[in-house]
């Protein structure tokens, strides 16, 4: 199972709006509304910021929102600050019953 | 609160075995699967595998059989991760984390354990 594309890195100022893109295939995103998000910070365990495509958990900020169309997910960040600076994850469900994650997106806030 | 307490860090020579536990509190452990995840110095998540913690059967993702081995202790609401024959490319932080199933989302996920492999 390949991993999932994101791009290596984005950038935004404070207060933007920023979009990661994930792009899979038939096999897992396209077919499942699987699709799970992960902040991780530099030395930190991952943390879950979207479930299901588009559920935020309890806790996370409503600044954090989730979509999908075909096979391509997309974590939207807005009123951009200076702690969601962090490398972005996605992961999903697969056909062949496995999970698979992205190579991460950098998130530069300038 | 839900919580995945993990081993402290490892240096373990080449040909080594090393064992990983990751300590489950707050939940019913048997209720819900847990997955481990490596992740290489600099590199991304790489999903490994899970476990039921029902039945103890575990699942490898394919570039993780043979030499890796996923097993419980549900007395102590324990699961373990052990690497055989250990390599220079095992060295990575090894990530614990809670499933609601098979394919769902990862939460909470363990503190994490670095394992280094070096002569």
């Amino acid at each position: 199972q390949s991993a999932l594309t994101q791009p290596a890195s984005v950038s935004g100022s404070p207060g933007q709006s920023i979009t990661f893109s994930c792009t899979g295939t038939t096999s897992d995103i396209g077919t499942y509304n699987y699709v799970s998000w992960y902040q991780q910070h530099p030395g930190k365990a991952p943390k879950l910021v979207i479930y299901d495509v588009s559920y935020r958990p309890s806790g996370v900020s409503d600044r954090f929102s989730g979509s999908k169309s075909g096979n391509t997910a997309s974590l939207t960040i807005s009123g951009l600050q200076a702690e969601d600076e962090a490398n972005y994850y996605c992961s999903s469900y697969t056909t062949t019953t496995t999970l698979v994650f992205g190579g991460g997106t950098r998130l530069t806030v300038l | 609160q839900v919580q995945l307490v993990q081993s402290g860090s490892e240096l373990k020579k080449p040909g080594a075995s090393v064992k990983v536990s990751c300590k489950a509190s707050g939940y019913t452990f048997t209720s819900y699967p847990i997955h481990w995840v490596r992740q290489a110095p600099g590199q991304g998540l790489e999903w490994m595998g899970w476990i039921d913690t029902n039945t103890g059967n575990p699942t490898y993702a394919q570039d993780f059989t043979g030499r890796f081995l996923f097993f419980l202790d549900t007395s102590v609401s324990t699961a373990y991760l052990q690497i055989t024959s250990l390599k220079a490319e095992d060295t990575a932080m090894y990530y614990c984390a809670k499933n609601r199933w098979v394919g769902g989302w990862f939460d909470p996920w363990g503190q994490g354990t670095l394992v280094t492999v070096s002569s």
